[in-house]
């Protein structure tokens, strides 16, 4: 247990659909990250915030939304997905984004998507 | 930008010690992470370094060298448990990397009786 929740576990969408994954972290941080993860790929950074703020929009395709109602949850919203997209998602969070020994990056389990 | 460099798979026997290697070329280097990922769980924090040397942490060590952009992850006393994939992380702290932390494809390490 990270402190990390992120829920659903494992998601199947079409490419016509639209959900949502949720994320929400108990640890008072300020800062919070989406990540992706492929298949023999590095964790590739899409979304942080701070303070619920957006500060980084890593060149993400506009059919991923983020939304952060405040500093604790976090949701990324998809719609029109590709199969290419298909990957774990990643919810992390901080407690601010200037990460330091005493300062790291605790990760969710992950939400693992498949779009058919 | 960044570029991380670590090797795919490594395997290694139960009581022994392995080395895991991370090479990284970035604008604004402002600390390397290791990161523990069990298959189908969260990445773990092990280990930060920010100045050149080594952080001791029990069975765990990581070393740094900045001059040469280079890291190492040492794991002593293997156990099974180990067996999981490792991930070498660099903080960019120039204006576009915004401190954010940039990730390598990871290092799965097997561990065999």
């Amino acid at each position: 247990e990270t402190g990390v929740t992120q829920t659903p576990r494992h998601l199947v969408m079409g490419m016509t659909n639209k959900k949502s994954l949720k994320c929400e972290q108990h640890l008072g941080h300020n800062a919070m990250y989406w990540y992706k993860q492929s298949a023999k790929k590095p964790l590739e950074l899409m979304f942080v915030y701070n303070f619920k703020e957006q500060t980084e929009n890593n060149s993400v395709p506009s059919r991923f939304s983020p939304e952060c109602p405040n500093s604790s949850h976090l949701f990324l919203h998809l719609h029109t997905l590709q199969p290419e997209d298909s990957a774990l998602y990643l919810c992390a969070s901080s407690l601010d984004p200037r990460v330091s020994r005493g300062n790291t990056i605790y990760f969710g389990e992950g939400s693992w998507l498949t779009v058919v | 930008g960044q570029n991380i460099d670590q090797p795919t798979e490594m395997t290694a026997t139960e009581g022994a010690i392995v080395q895991i290697n991370c090479t990284y070329q970035t604008s604004g280097f402002n600390g390397l992470f290791w990161y523990q990922q069990h298959a189908g769980e969260a990445p773990t924090f092990l280990s930060y370094n920010v100045l050149d040397g080594l952080e001791e942490k029990g069975r765990f060590s990581s070393f740094l060298s900045r001059s040469k952009g280079y890291s190492y992850l040492l794991l002593k006393e293997l156990q099974m448990k180990d067996s999981a994939s490792y991930l070498c992380a660099v903080r960019d702290g120039s204006q576009t990397g915004a401190n954010n932390l940039f990730f390598g494809t990871g290092t799965r390490l097997t561990v065999i009786p």
